[in-house]
């Protein structure tokens, strides 16, 4: 069955200390992997997408990889206003199909 | 912003209540799709909707249903409503066509917060 599974569920950082967030998925034809960041009571905001193995894309602190089970969410040197939570996601045919989520907190 | 906006934002029913939540899509999307997300975890899909057909439909009962009009606009429409239905609902658009492309490029809309007792 096609799944998406997020670790840790929670992860709670100092201001600076960088850390990384995982994705696992087994999904047959892999379409894509893709990275959102959700505030509370707010929608998915799209951060990235990854089609290929080696893949890697950056936006400001955050950097995401990918080989062919996984992918990885890199914080480096967060800040408070990372806060959030992470989401990632893979198509299967109409069906965006979500992880649960890593509750990222980043203590000042 | 993503252009994609839902009405009510908060909103209580009791069980067995029916209610009707709404999403407005940029204009040009032709594609839009429901989530249902429960507290703590990923949102997971209901249904999607391509120039006014259901496209696709996740593990969601009947009693889910939904409408898409012309004018980039749609609606969730929940019967006999349940405990378990309480939930964040969030309405995504996307500009792409159906199936996998509905979904790879898609925006979401901040959500409705249902709460059934």
């Amino acid at each position: 069955e096609d799944q998406v599974t997020q670790s840790p569920e929670a992860l709670r950082l100092q201001e600076g200390e960088s850390s990384s967030l995982n994705c696992s998925y087994t999904v047959s034809g892999l379409r894509g992997l893709f990275w959102y960041r959700q505030d509370p009571g707010k929608g998915p905001e799209f951060l990235f997408t990854l089609y290929s193995a080696g893949e890697e894309k950056e936006k400001e602190r955050l950097k995401a990889t990918l080989t062919k089970k996984e992918s990885f969410l890199h914080i480096t040197a967060p800040k408070p206003e990372d806060s959030a939570t992470y989401l990632c996601a893979v198509p299967v045919r109409t069906d965006m199909r979500f992880g649960a989520g890593t509750r990222l907190t980043v203590k000042p | 912003e993503t252009g994609v906006t839902q009405s009510p934002t908060h909103l209580i029913k009791t069980r067995g209540q029916q209610v009707t939540l709404r999403c407005s899509s940029q204009s040009g999307h032709n594609t839009v799709s429901w989530y249902q997300q429960a507290l703590g975890q990923g949102p997971q899909f209901i249904f999607q909707y391509y120039r006014e057909e259901e496209n696709g439909r996740g593990n969601f009962p009947p009693r889910f249903s939904g409408l898409q009009f012309p004018n980039y606009s749609s609606e969730l429409n929940v019967n006999a409503l349940e405990l378990d239905d309480s939930a964040l609902y969030l309405c995504a658009s996307s500009p792409g066509t159906s199936g996998i492309k509905g979904v790879e490029t898609q925006y979401f809309g901040p959500g409705t917060r249902l709460l059934v007792l």
